[in-house]
């Protein structure tokens, strides 16, 4: 069981937007502003999109968007599109345990 | 350019040790964070270990007292050293860089296989 909460899986068609939770607690999530968002797509290495709840990398779409409210942090994908399909996984640091921790992933399917 | 990649995972036995490497390029490892992340087949993403460029470190509960994460900086190379080997640690082991006093992942290694089996 991983520490913090994803949905299995969320769907959206093309152009649309779709918000994927991520629940802690209050010695990750809800007491600190290290979140990070991580997309992987088959076979490949997880690629930063989201760190520190709200900052997008260099070179990341700005349809990826996020926020944190309490102990819950969401990313938002705006106008989607195929290439967004992959499992999009949530991080956080912990005081309760060293080093960190994730979330247990969430596909996104574009129907 | 920043490189991340990673060596050493193969077929190993039950109760057996195995050498990770990770030779870094575009920068230097002494200066970030780095981490050891795994992923089982199938599975979701699991972080193993960090050093801080303070030289601390820590472990997953998971492979306290078992794995043991270091640095050379004279080859840029970071190590994860695996001894006691179990069937639960069979993955595809990561490493990846974060930015000093940052707790998020901006660059990872393409990966190395682990697979502990009899």
């Amino acid at each position: 069981q991983s520490a913090l909460t994803q949905p299995a899986s969320v769907s959206g068609s093309p152009g649309q937007s779709i918000t994927i939770s991520c629940t802690g607690t209050s010695s990750d999530v809800g007491g600190y502003n290290y979140v990070s968002w991580y997309q992987q797509h088959p076979g490949k290495a997880p690629k930063l999109m989201i760190y520190d709840v709200t900052n997008r990398p260099s070179g990341v779409s700005d349809r990826f968007s996020a926020s944190k409210s309490g102990k819950t942090a969401s990313l938002t994908i705006s106008g989607l599109q195929a290439e967004d399909e992959a499992i999009y996984y949530c991080s956080s640091y912990t005081s309760s345990s060293a080093p960190g921790v994730f979330g247990g992933g969430t596909t996104l399917t574009v129907l | 350019e920043v490189q991340l990649v990673e060596t050493g995972g193969g077929l190993i036995q039950p109760g057996g040790s195995l050498r990770l490497s990770c030779a870094a390029s575009g920068f230097t490892v002494s200066s970030y964070y780095m981490s050891w992340v795994r992923q089982a087949p199938g599975k979701g993403l699991e972080w193993v270990s960090v050093t801080y460029s303070s030289g601390n470190t820590y472990y997953a509960d998971s492979v306290k007292g078992r794995f043991t994460i270091s640095r050379d900086n004279s080859k840029n190379t970071l190590y994860l050293q695996m001894i006691s080997l179990r069937a639960e640690d069979t993955a595809v082991y990561y490493c990846a860089r974060s930015p000093p006093y940052s707790y998020y992942f901006d660059y990872w290694g393409q990966g190395t296989l682990v697979t502990v089996s009899s």
